[in-house]
């Protein structure tokens, strides 16, 4: 079954602490996008990956890191630098560049407690 | 960058009826533009798409137009059904990022 897959679908985190959200493609995409999406505000750009080993930053990503080193993987870890991390993530990818289809994971939401 | 602004962010419409959706860009480098439906609980799912050279796409019940002058775009939906009810989003890409609008809710009235 190919697709996007997000883990966990729930995540609570107490305060202070780091925590890492999964997302793998099998669908041989090339690029890779993290959102938060937040009642009101549409779904905002985190970080995006088009190559192995490469990301670029996106409109919100103080607070969180990610990494790509390999292209099915994609994972987005929430410091405690983020000062309101409670929200919904999604994660997307795109078979080239951002002007085609973009595959969307179920999404995880985090809860701090 | 680029700022996608989209209204209105509710609507509500009597079945049957016709709803539209209307979005606008800033960046003239983006050249492909979007729009996903996300159903409660659900992910984001591409409904149509359209390209910087075409001005109008339609697919059965749905269209898009795009004015590249203006900058804007818009969503229309013909003989609206309660499964149209979702949040619908516009985005903008084709520099690299896929930039989003804030979102739609659109309700269909029984």
């Amino acid at each position: 079954d190919g697709g996007i897959t997000q883990s966990p679908k729930y995540l609570f985190r107490k305060e202070g602490q780091n925590v890492t959200l999964s997302c793998e493609q099998n669908l041989n995409h090339d690029a890779m996008y993290w959102y938060r999406q937040d009642p009101g505000q549409g779904l905002r750009l985190i970080y995006y990956s088009q190559i192995v080993n490469d990301f670029q930053k996106g409109d919100i990503a103080e607070g969180y890191s990610v990494s790509r080193e390999k292209k099915e993987s994609f994972p987005l870890t929430v410091t405690s630098a983020q000062k309101n991390p409670t929200a919904f993530y999604l994660c997307a990818s795109i078979a080239g560049t951002s002007n085609t289809e973009a595959f969307f994971g179920q999404g995880t939401r985090l809860t701090v407690v | 960058g680029e700022n996608v602004e989209q209204h209105p962010s509710t609507l509500s419409v009597q079945e049957g009826d016709s709803a539209v959706i209307k979005c606008t860009y800033s960046d003239s480098a983006s050249n492909y533009f979007p729009w996903y439906k996300q159903e409660l609980g659900k992910r984001p799912q591409l409904i149509i798409d359209i390209r910087s050279n075409v001005g109008e796409k339609k697919d059965q019940r749905i269209a898009v137009t795009l004015n590249k002058t203006a900058k804007h775009f818009s969503l229309h939906i013909t003989e609206t059904q309660p499964e149209d009810s979702a949040v619908y989003f516009c985005a903008a890409g084709g520099n690299e990022k896929l930039t989003f609008g804030t979102g739609t809710r659109l309700t269909i009235i029984p």
